[in-house]
């Protein structure tokens, strides 16, 4: 089985700060990890991902998260934070194991940057 | 735009009726996916399918659900005798085919409206 954690619903942060958007896992093997995020009225759209190697991960629109495996983690980041930032984020996991094409989402995480 | 494209964007329907929806994934990826998204949750999993062949499909895909790729190209998800428990946005993906867990990049989605 396989399950994503986003315990937070709703993010708030001024411009300019430093953003942290959170997800755990759950997989039985080792884990691919993704983000997306939702903009009104369009589709997901990719961010990033890991498969494997490096922990850090860099993505769209300067976006970074890093995978920590003994926390079961791979928390979305940002240096500085823009008002078009504000979207609704979700992670999503994958098993390694063949054939398992399935992705499973979050419940996702609404961040607002205040202007 | 070469993207994954979805028609119809919007579908109200009486309860009972049947619906359905085509997806137009991107030219070169083989795989194709349809997920279902409600109010405040993140997509859950559907069917996937590898070409023409129908792979995986989930458990919330009940017998009203069918869903086809008949050329490997375009796929239709028809939804019979429409309940209003229905109602959701319905998202197609498409990635790449081969080994290494290539990103799904998502449509724009069908909103589905049963009254």
């Amino acid at each position: 089985a396989q399950s994503v954690a986003q315990p937070e619903d709703q993010v708030n942060v001024a411009e300019g700060n430093p953003l942290t958007v959170k997800c755990t896992y759950s997989v039985s093997g080792n884990p691919y990890l993704f983000w997306y995020v939702q903009y009104p009225n369009r589709g997901l759209q990719f961010l990033l991902k890991y498969i494997t190697g490096d922990n850090l991960v860099k993505g769209s629109y300067g976006f970074e998260a890093e995978f920590n495996k003994s926390q079961t983690s791979f928390h979305l980041k940002k240096p500085s934070a823009l008002v078009s930032d504000s979207a609704l984020y979700f992670c999503a996991v994958r098993d390694e194991n063949f054939g398992n094409e399935k992705l499973t989402f979050g419940t996702g995480t609404r961040l607002t940057i205040i202007p | 735009d070469t993207g994954v494209s979805q028609n119809p964007r919007h579908k109200i329907t009486k309860r009972g009726q049947n619906v359905t929806f085509r997806c137009d994934p991107i030219s070169e990826h083989n795989r194709l996916y349809w997920y279902r998204q409600t109010l405040g949750q993140g997509p859950e999993f559907l069917t996937y399918f590898q070409n023409e062949a129908q792979l995986e499909k989930s458990r919330l895909l009940s017998d009203r659900f069918s869903a086809e790729r008949p050329k490997g190209s375009f796929s239709t998800l028809e939804i019979q005798r429409t309940e209003q428990g229905d109602s959701a946005m319905y998202l197609c993906a498409s990635s790449f085919p081969g080994p290494t867990p290539f990103e799904q990049y998502f449509g724009p989605g069908t909103r589905l409206t049963v009254t």
